[in-house]
C-alpha cells in the first residue's frame, strides 16, 4: 500500500509553540502533500513538495522531504488555537493521478 | 473561490438500500475523485474518474459501488445494497489533472452517510 503513516496520531501544545507532524511512506512518489482537516469537514490542500525538492516554505509553513528515508515533516511555526485540526500527508504514486492519505495527526493547539 | 459541492450532506438510510450521493464537481477541472472515512479514522481512496471512465479505483470499491458523470456538472457515486459498514463520511474531490505531475485535489465538505 502507498499509503503513509503520519507520527504523533496527536500533539498538543501551547499556543505559539512550533508544532512537528512527521509522515512515513512505502514506494516511489511523484511528489507529496500536506491537507488539513477540521473536525466533520473536507480537507484542505496546504503544500505540495515535489520529489526532487527538499525543502519548501509557505507562510508558517515548512515542508521537508527525504525520499532515501521516504518520509516527510510538516512544521507550523507559532501555533495558534485555529490550527487546531487533523493533518494529513498524501502521496501520489508516479504516474497515477489519486492520492494516498496517511492516517492523519490531530493537532490541538490550547489558547 | 470555485468550490466542490456535495449533496446531501447527511442521509439516513436502511441496510440494503441504494443511496446515491450527489457532487458538482469545479467546471474545468478533469479529473474526479470520491474517498471516505470512518469515523475518526482515515482517508480512504475509492475511485478515480476521468475522460467518463474509472480510470483507478480501489479494493473497497466492489461490484456494490458504482460512479457515473450523467451530465456535464453532476457526479454521483452509487451505493447499491449498503450495509451497516458502510457508513462513513463520503467525500468527493476534483482536479485539474495531471499537468506538470501535481494533482491538487480540492475536496467537497462531505456527505455523511448513516446505515442502519
Amino acid at each position: 500500500s502507498q499509503q503513509g503513516e503520519e507520527d504523533p496520531q496527536a500533539l498538543s501544545i501551547q499556543e505559539g509553540e512550533n508544532a512537528t507532524m512527521n509522515c512515513s511512506y512505502k514506494t516511489s512518489i511523484n511528489n507529496l502533500q500536506w491537507y488539513r482537516q477540521n473536525s466533520g469537514r473536507g480537507l484542505v490542500h496546504l503544500i505540495l513538495i515535489r520529489s526532487n525538492e527538499r525543502e519548501k516554505h509557505s507562510g508558517r509553513l515548512r515542508v521537508t522531504l527525504d525520499t532515501s528515508k521516504k518520509s516527510s515533516s510538516l512544521l507550523i511555526t507559532a501555533s495558534r488555537a485555529a490550527d487546531t485540526a487533523s493533518y494529513f500527508c498524501a502521496t501520489a504514486e508516479t504516474g497515477a493521478n489519486n492520492l494516498f492519505f496517511g492516517t492523519g495527526t490531530r493537532l490541538t493547539v490550547i489558547p | 473561490e470555485p468550490e466542490v459541492t456535495q449533496t446531501p450532506s447527511h442521509q439516513v438510510t436502511q441496510m440494503g438500500q441504494e443511496v446515491i450521493l450527489r457532487c458538482v464537481p469545479i467546471s474545468n477541472h478533469l479529473y474526479f475523485y470520491w474517498y471516505r472515512q470512518i469515523l475518526g479514522q482515515k482517508v480512504e481512496f475509492l475511485v478515480s474518474f476521468y475522460n467518463n471512465e474509472i480510470s483507478e479505483k480501489s479494493e473497497i470499491f466492489d461490484d456494490q459501488f458504482s460512479v457515473e458523470r450523467p451530465d456535464g456538472s453532476n457526479f454521483t457515486l452509487k451505493i447499491r445494497s449498503t450495509k451497516l459498514e458502510d457508513s462513513a463520511m463520503y467525500f468527493c474531490a476534483s482536479s485539474v489533472g495531471r499537468s506538470s505531475g501535481a494533482n491538487v485535489l480540492t475536496f467537497g465538505a462531505g456527505s455523511r452517510l448513516t446505515v442502519l
